[in-house]
């Protein structure tokens, strides 16, 4: 596609439900990553892919969060029996390897509130 | 630990008038210092981009400087318009794990007509 697409682009949940967002990079786009961005926060990295590598992982709050990316492109990031400070902007971004350094493409995020 | 921290918080100012944004990092070494702007409800969208050895770099009506020997960097906004209410966020790639590029908080700004 012509951007990185997100959706649902808003999401209400009940606390201890299942959430699902989906991300779809910009075509050719061999990086992925999630970042989580609070109320008057700055981005908090959650999760980064590249290519068929094994993603790296490390910014994941708690074992409640998982992500995949199917066939290198499409990814979707599971939120497991949501709490309320799980409320956020989840932004996904993607960069064409060979890209300029740090250039990221992103999507218009999914506001995700947990009551 | 890699931060960065960005001054003011927040700022109105009048529409017309210009206004400076302040970036300190401690991120070192780094590959490269960007400024993103994110509008209300959309994803950041990236302005400029500035290497260890640029001191400055302009797009249109934005001009970002680098200082590296102070880490600091600052984005200038001429003229004012509406439309440059944002947030605008600053964002250091290490030299190491270049992937992990590491955001400032960012500065809200308002224009007011």
């Amino acid at each position: 596609g012509a951007g990185v697409s997100q959706s649902p682009s808003n999401k209400v949940t009940e606390k201890g439900k299942d959430v699902e967002l989906r991300c779809d990079p910009i075509s050719g786009h061999t990086a992925l990553y999630w970042y989580r961005q609070s109320l008057g926060q700055g981005l908090e990295f959650l999760i980064y892919f590249q290519g068929n590598s094994a993603p790296d992982k490390s910014g994941l709050p708690s074992d409640r969060f998982s992500a995949e990316r199917t066939g290198g492109s499409v990814s979707t990031l599971t939120i497991q029996r949501t709490q309320q400070e799980d409320s956020a902007v989840y932004l996904c971004a993607s960069r064409e390897t060979g890209g300029a350094p740090g250039e990221l493409f992103f999507g218009e995020g999914s506001r995700l509130t947990v009551l | 630990k890699n931060q960065v921290e960005q001054s003011p918080q927040s700022l109105i100012i009048l529409e017309g008038k210009n206004c400076t944004l302040q970036c300190n990092y401690t991120v070192s070494p780094f590959s490269n210092l960007r400024w993103y702007k994110q509008d209300t409800g959309r994803g950041p969208v990236s302005l400029t981009i500035m290497t260890f050895s640029e001191n400055t770099k302009s797009n249109g009506r934005y001009t970002a400087t680098l200082d590296a020997d102070t880490k600091q960097s600052s984005l200038h906004i001429t003229a004012s318009q509406l439309s440059d209410s944002a947030s605008y966020i600053c964002v250091v790639t290490p030299s190491t794990g270049g992937f992990k590029t590491i955001f400032g908080a960012g500065t809200r700004l308002f224009v007011k007509a």
